[in-house]
């Protein structure tokens, strides 16, 4: 199974609304990523687990708040967020971090529109 | 510093043609890995190769080959024959084993590639 699922494909929220994105992998990966990506641009890394820690923070506001319950899920939860937030955000995993030599697979996404 | 350049914004190509994307990048590192991912419509960023910096052997995986050459720092991608079906965003990444345990990918913009029936 080498799959990353994402859940849901896509979400319209408000901006007083919480809503969260979920990601899982069963893979046996120990580093889960969130990434965010605006129409034409490269995805840009938001944060890293690694080992169910939180390794970085791409100094991501703190309307953004991830969370890793376990080895396999990764969620990402959403609070008072501004219309520019609306992206394709994408969850990743991979083998584990402490090299660069582990390839990351990409989930489907979730299309984020903030009203 | 690290960086990857995709000078190909768009590419557009007739079905059947060769076509192939460029990428250059730059690191001091003398260990780091090279990425190509291809981004459908959908949006999901597939995984199609991983090269190391030690290893300048050039691969071919069916209708896709790569080329890596460090004395230029090029990593470049040919698609033989494309098909309508090649029509996506594709990237480049590099990695660097110095801040590897960070898992952090360096992407170039991209190349958007159409295959025109």
């Amino acid at each position: 199974d080498t799959e990353v699922t994402q859940t849901p494909k896509h979400l319209v929220m408000g901006m007083t609304n919480k809503k969260s994105l979920k990601c899982e992998q069963h893979m046996g990966h120990r580093a889960m990523y969130w990434y965010k990506q605006k129409a034409k641009k490269p995805p840009e890394l938001m944060f890293v687990y690694s080992y169910e820690k939180l390794s970085i923070n791409e100094s991501v506001p703190s309307r953004f708040s991830p969370e890793c319950p376990n080895s396999s899920l990764l969620n990402l939860h959403l609070h008072a967020l501004q219309p520019e937030d609306s992206a394709l955000y994408l969850c990743a995993s991979s083998l584990r971090t402490g090299t660069g030599a582990n390839e990351q697979f990409f989930g489907p996404g979730t299309r984020l529109t903030v009203l | 510093a690290q960086k990857v350049t995709q000078a190909q914004t768009e590419i557009s190509v007739v079905e059947k043609e060769d076509v192939t994307l460029d990428c250059v990048y730059e690191t001091r590192d003398t260990t780091y890995y090279l990425f190509w991912y291809k981004q459908p419509p959908s949006g999901e960023l597939v995984f199609l190769i991983r090269r190391n910096s030690f290893d300048e052997q050039n691969e071919i995986s069916g209708r896709y080959s790569w080329n890596f050459q460090k004395s230029t720092s090029s990593f470049n991608f040919t698609i033989t024959a494309s098909q309508v079906v090649d029509s996506a965003v594709y990237f480049c990444a590099l990695s660097e084993a110095a801040s590897g345990n960070t898992g952090k990918l360096i992407f170039g913009q991209g190349t958007t590639l159409q295959v025109k029936p």
